[in-house]
């Protein structure tokens, strides 16, 4: 069993949709959790920055984070075909800074 | 945030050879990362460049396959050498800014995208 898990999709919705990203994880050591955006041929940038659980809202994206059943999210509200890209989840331990890194989920929002 | 460049953007290579990709940071850094990112696969570290020591690698990556260079606080090289298909990924590099603490956010360049035939 790998250490972060995501489902690679794709997930493609309508634009305007709400959506749903999804991450589980198995080290009970992870307390800093990260999205990233990654648009085809870039690299990563840093979406959402989250330590322990609970949630954070920035714009049109909330993270949440359940450290007690190892699953972080991210939504996304009225989404827009500029939101097509493949979002890393990333989670590093406390003492850590090197994060480890899911598959990532490639998003299609079709106009 | 940091600006990360890196050259070559893309490159194909044949079988057997060799390819240096540059990383240039737009202010110094302590810390820089090399990744590896496959198709369908996770980012995975390569390695730690620290400038003033030798590449810290992870397991499975060994100098002599990917040696390092960090000549000052704002540029290093990763080299890719005698290449085979499956060296054929897209490689990342990456830097931190601050002192390496947990808080710190890590921030990549736009990649090298190399093919080997």
């Amino acid at each position: 069993q790998k250490e972060v898990e995501q489902d690679p999709g794709p997930l493609s919705v309508p634009e305007g949709a709400i959506v749903s990203l999804n991450c589980t994880y198995s080290n009970s050591a992870f307390q800093y959790f990260m999205w990233y955006r990654q648009y085809s041929r870039k690299g990563p940038e840093l979406l959402m920055y989250t330590y322990s659980s609970g949630n954070k809202e920035d714009g049109r994206f909330t993270a949440q984070v359940d450290k007690s059943s190892k699953y972080i999210s991210l939504f996304i509200r009225d989404s827009q075909p500029s939101d097509s890209a493949t979002y890393l989840c990333a989670m590093k331990a406390g003492g850590s800074y090197i994060p480890t890194f899911g598959r990532g989920t490639s998003l299609i929002v079709h106009p | 945030s940091a600006v990360i460049s890196q050259k070559p953007s893309r490159d194909i290579c044949q079988r057997g050879t060799s390819l240096t990709i540059q990383c240039q940071v737009d202010s110094q850094v302590t810390m820089m990362f090399w990744y590896r990112q496959q198709p369908g696969q996770s980012l995975t570290l390569i390695a730690t460049a620290n400038q003033g020591s030798e590449a810290t690698y992870e397991s499975g990556f060994v100098i002599d396959k990917f040696p390092i260079s960090r000549p000052n606080l704002t540029f290093s090289t990763l080299t890719v050498s005698n290449m085979s298909p499956e060296d054929s990924s897209i490689y990342l590099c990456s830097v931190v800014r601050g002192d390496g603490l947990s808080t710190d956010t890590q921030y990549f360049g736009p990649g090298t995208r190399l093919t080997v035939l």
